[in-house]
């Protein structure tokens, strides 16, 4: 199964953008793209997903590489609702769905 | 309006005194999976639910169980729960078991063993 890795923590000043990084160079040609955060004292929440083209949806972007060995999550305008986790996911091989969570990247919002 | 309730939010027990954790859902999703997150870690797959067929995690304890009665509900039994059990419990569900299904996760049960 494909592997990611991103940083472990990040900051950012409130509304400004915020591009969060991940490698998965050892993706394949099937493999989905997944994001998702985990807010304090929640169960985590699905971001956004892509396969091959940037994504756009109501919480953020995804912008994917040509070569599709990594992505860049970006949140337009951050707040300090969005200090969470963020976690890059491949679902694994053999389209079963399975999330494997990493540790993901701590993303810290400064008023 | 919550689509993945988990209940109870906290649940207390004692060591080694069966408990089961719930989940229901109003999505009409086919799969459902539970995940088990320690302090400070991230969320583990114990194992899911494709409609009625059950798929355990191979390094997943004889000690957890589950069951699904039906679409919308799924429970997860620990049979003699020790110290190393306490843990967040995440239930979540998805339309499919492809690789573009997103998905949805509950807020969790919070157990400790006392």
């Amino acid at each position: 199964d494909a592997k990611t890795t991103q940083p472990n923590s990040m900051e950012s000043n409130e509304e400004e953008p915020v591009h969060l990084p991940c490698n998965h160079s050892t993706i394949s040609g099937t493999d989905y793209i997944h994001w998702y955060r985990q807010l304090p004292s929640q169960g985590p929440e699905y971001v956004i997903h892509g396969l091959t083209s940037n994504v756009n949806n109501r919480m953020a972007s995804l912008a994917i590489a040509e070569d599709r060995k990594s992505s860049t999550l970006i949140l337009h305008r951050a707040t300090l609702r969005d200090a969470a986790v963020y976690y890059c996911i491949l679902p694994t091989s053999g389209n079963t769905g399975k999330l494997i969570f990493g540790q993901g990247t701590t993303l810290q919002v400064k008023p | 309006d919550a689509m993945v309730i988990q209940n109870p939010r906290y649940q207390v027990t004692q060591f080694g005194k069966p408990v089961t954790l719930s989940c229901s859902q109003t999505l009409n999703h086919n799969v459902m999976y539970w995940y088990q997150q320690k302090s400070s870690q991230a969320p583990k797959l114990l194992f899911h639910y494709y409609d009625k067929d059950f798929n355990n995690e191979a390094d997943t304890p004889d000690n957890f169980q589950s069951r699904r009665p039906n679409t919308s509900f799924c429970f997860l039994d620990i049979r003699s729960p020790g110290l190393g059990d306490a843990a967040m419990y995440l239930c979540a569900t998805s339309r499919g078991s492809w690789g573009n299904q997103p998905q949805h996760f509950g807020d969790g049960t919070r157990l400790s063993i006392l």
